[in-house]
């Protein structure tokens, strides 16, 4: 069992609506959290992260963290088409830079 | 500023030999880490570095092997090529405050192995 799971997709969503992404992890010393997102053919980019549960907030982006549950969730609001990539999921532990990822999620943002 | 500069950004081995992967950090960016990334597997951590040592490895056998130089580059090198060794190799760098950690990495383009 991966430490880190993401519904690998596609996940098709129309422009202008909501995406929801979803992730679970295993590991209960995970303490921060983070997404990514990889457009095709480049290498991935931070776009958000959390450590405290509850919502995050940041621009159309929102990310949500239950501890209890061990879920992490990316909403993006007023989707775009330039929205249309993979988003990876990444957990580590406070004191070093190794992240654990989730194999992505391939979000379509539909015109 | 410039980013993460790796190379080379493509290559082609044959099983058995070995390769060496270079990268440079951003500038002011003291730690640098190496991942995997393949199709089935997606990105998996293989070790990092900061100030020349190794801090943290994943797990890959030992024919993965990697170091830093004082100027923050680092290099990895991978011996005995194995046809599942092809993948793209990301380095990524981070700020790594006071010795610390963020999760924020910049990653470089890759460089994509293919052994045959």
């Amino acid at each position: 069992q991966k430490e880190v799971e993401q519904n690998s997709g596609p996940l098709s969503v129309p422009e202008g609506a909501i995406a929801s992404l979803n992730c679970t992890y295993s590991d209960r010393g995970s303490q921060s959290f983070f997404w990514y997102r990889q457009y095709s053919g480049k290498s991935p980019e931070l776009i958000m992260f959390i450590y405290s549960n509850g919502d995050k907030e940041d621009g159309r982006f929102t990310a949500q963290l239950n501890k209890a549950s061990q879920y992490v969730s990316l909403l993006i609001r007023d989707s775009q088409p330039s929205d249309s990539a993979t988003y990876l999921c990444a957990a580590n532990n406070f004191g070093n830079e190794k992240l654990t990822f989730g194999t992505g999620t391939r979000l379509t943002i539909i015109p | 500023k410039a980013g993460v500069t790796q190379t080379p950004r493509y290559l082609i081995k044959t099983r058995g030999q070995q390769v060496t992967l270079s990268c440079s950090p951003i500038s002011g960016h003291r730690s640098v880490s190496w991942y995997q990334q393949t199709p089935g597997q997606g990105l998996q951590f293989l070790f990092e570095y900061f100030s020349e040592t190794q801090r943290n490895k994943g797990n890959f056998p030992g024919r993965f092997s990697g170091r830093q130089f004082s100027n923050s580059r680092s290099e990895m090198n991978v011996s005995t090529l194995e046809l599942g060794d092809s993948a793209l190799y990301l380095c990524a760098s981070s700020l790594a405050p006071r010795g610390g950690s963020t999760g924020e990495l910049f990653f470089g383009e890759g460089s994509r192995l293919t052994v045959l």
